[in-house]
């Protein structure tokens, strides 16, 4: 089947790390990916993972994958207030294009 | 490179009545998608596009929903007629093909129904 599940909300103090976690549960999965939205705009990719890989670094975004769990987490460094937002985690199957997305973490970063 | 431009940005309508969305992907994407995001919840996509031959229509409404891309560029979407439960963001989304990993988004269409 195809889920996606994240937890919805996520407070953290300016300057912490925040981590955001995702489980999903489609095996076949390709890509997994990090979406990020502000109010009242459309979907900004920040980073994506290829299933065959368990870790990559962009900056101060980390993202981890444990296929075995099926679990995945983005994890932001340094955390400022910009970054208040909601994140979305997806999955996406080879040759479909289509993506599977989480209900979404809101991030609050408190300064 | 400019991105996927989307119109309208709002969108107020009374039930039963009908509405159309465009959607103008990047230069050069082969592939277009509609998705629909409820408020609280992430996108689902309604249909796919594979220049102007449809993909993936398996969660569109078709009752009531119809897409189209008929020179394999723009898009829009209709809905005729609107139900209350249409409330939500209409989000165009564009790749260079189905099988790339990256799709970029439009900053949506909200539509309200009343």
């Amino acid at each position: 089947g195809e889920d996606v599940e994240q937890s919805l909300f996520l407070s953290v103090r300016e300057g912490d790390s925040s981590v955001i976690n995702c489980t999903y549960t489609d095996s076949s999965s390709t890509y997994l990916y990090w979406y990020k939205q502000e109010p009242g705009a459309g979907l900004q990719l920040l980073t994506y993972i290829f299933s065959n890989m368990d870790m990559k670094q962009d900056q101060r975004l980390t993202v981890l994958l444990n296929k075995k769990d099926k679990h995945l987490s983005l994890r932001i460094a340094d955390t400022q207030t910009g970054d208040s937002a909601i994140y979305f985690c997806a999955e996406s199957k080879s040759n479909t294009g289509k993506l599977i997305f989480g209900q979404g973490t809101t991030l609050q970063v408190k300064p | 490179e400019a991105g996927v431009a989307q119109s309208p940005r709002y969108k107020i309508i009374e039930k039963r009545q009908s509405v159309a969305f465009w959607c103008n992907p990047i230069s050069g994407h082969a592939t277009l998608y509609w998705y629909q995001q409820i408020l609280g919840q992430g996108p689902k996509l309604l249909i796919q596009f594979q220049n102007n031959g449809v993909v993936d229509d398996s969660q569109l409404p078709k009752d009531r929903f119809s897409a189209e891309r008929l020179k394999g560029v723009d898009s829009t979407l209709k809905i005729q007629p609107a139900k209350l439960e249409d409330s939500a963001v209409y989000l165009c989304a564009s790749s260079l093909n189905f099988d790339t990993e990256k799709l970029f988004f439009g900053s949506g269409t909200q539509l309200s129904v009343l």
